[in-house]
């Protein structure tokens, strides 16, 4: 497609439970970014993925958040044993570099409800 | 995690009034962006800045990449309903190694007809 896309769309899940969120960057974007955005808040970064280099993980909140990004394209967004507190919504950008000039491009986000 | 300031926090202007709204940083910044956001929606990027002093316009909307690449304002002239919205600006840098994307904690856009 011509953007990112993330699915699903929303998630509705019990506390305890495992989720996955996935993102499909656009096509040929080496670099991609999670972000969780709280209800009326700003974008909290969470990992970012450049290229074959190894993540910047520095901002997942616990070690249930992990990511993978495989054959450098499409990401998935693990939370396990999920809380209430990770409610919010999951944006996924992504950006190409191109003699210097970077911009980032975002999915519509996955609304994640803990109940 | 770290956020860049932004002001307003929140606006109420009236149909065809101009808005302006900035962000400023205590760090440098190589690239600033704008964004806008609706309920339900994911950031659409606006205006992207790439130069110190740089100041781009796109359609109703001007914005400039501070001198001191510490701040950036936007603009919009004769405001419209359907500009309704949250506003981000986005400051990017490399960062210990990686490039990071530092959001302002966003202007709330509301316009009365």
């Amino acid at each position: 497609g011509a953007g990112v896309s993330q699915s699903p769309s929303n998630k509705v899940t019990e506390k305890g439970k495992d989720v996955e969120l996935r993102c499909d960057p656009i096509s040929g974007h080496t670099a991609l970014y999670w972000y969780r955005q709280s209800l009326g808040q700003g974008l909290e970064f969470l990992i970012y993925f450049q290229g074959n280099s190894a993540p910047d993980k520095s901002g997942l909140p616990s070690d249930r958040f992990s990511a993978e990004r495989t054959g450098g394209s499409v990401s998935t967004l693990t939370i396990q044993r999920t809380q209430q507190e990770d409610s919010a919504v999951y944006l996924c950008a992504s950006s190409l570099s191109r003699g210097g000039q970077e911009t980032q491009y975002f999915g519509p986000g996955t609304r994640l409800l803990v109940l | 995690g770290q956020q860049l300031n932004q002001s307003p926090q929140s606006m109420f202007i009236q149909e065809g009034e101009d808005v302006s709204m900035n962000c400023t940083s205590s760090s440098i910044f190589n690239t600033w962006l704008w964004y806008k956001q609706e309920p339900g929606e994911g950031p659409v990027l606006l205006i992207a800045l790439y130069k110190a002093g740089e100041l781009t316009s796109n359609g109703r909307l001007t914005a400039q990449f501070g001198i001191t690449r510490k701040d950036s304002f936007l603009n919009i002239s004769a405001s419209i309903p359907s500009d309704v919205g949250i506003y981000f600006c986005a400051g990017h840098r490399r960062t210990s190694g990686t490039y990071k994307y530092i959001f302002g904690t966003g202007t709330r856009l509301k316009v009365l007809a």
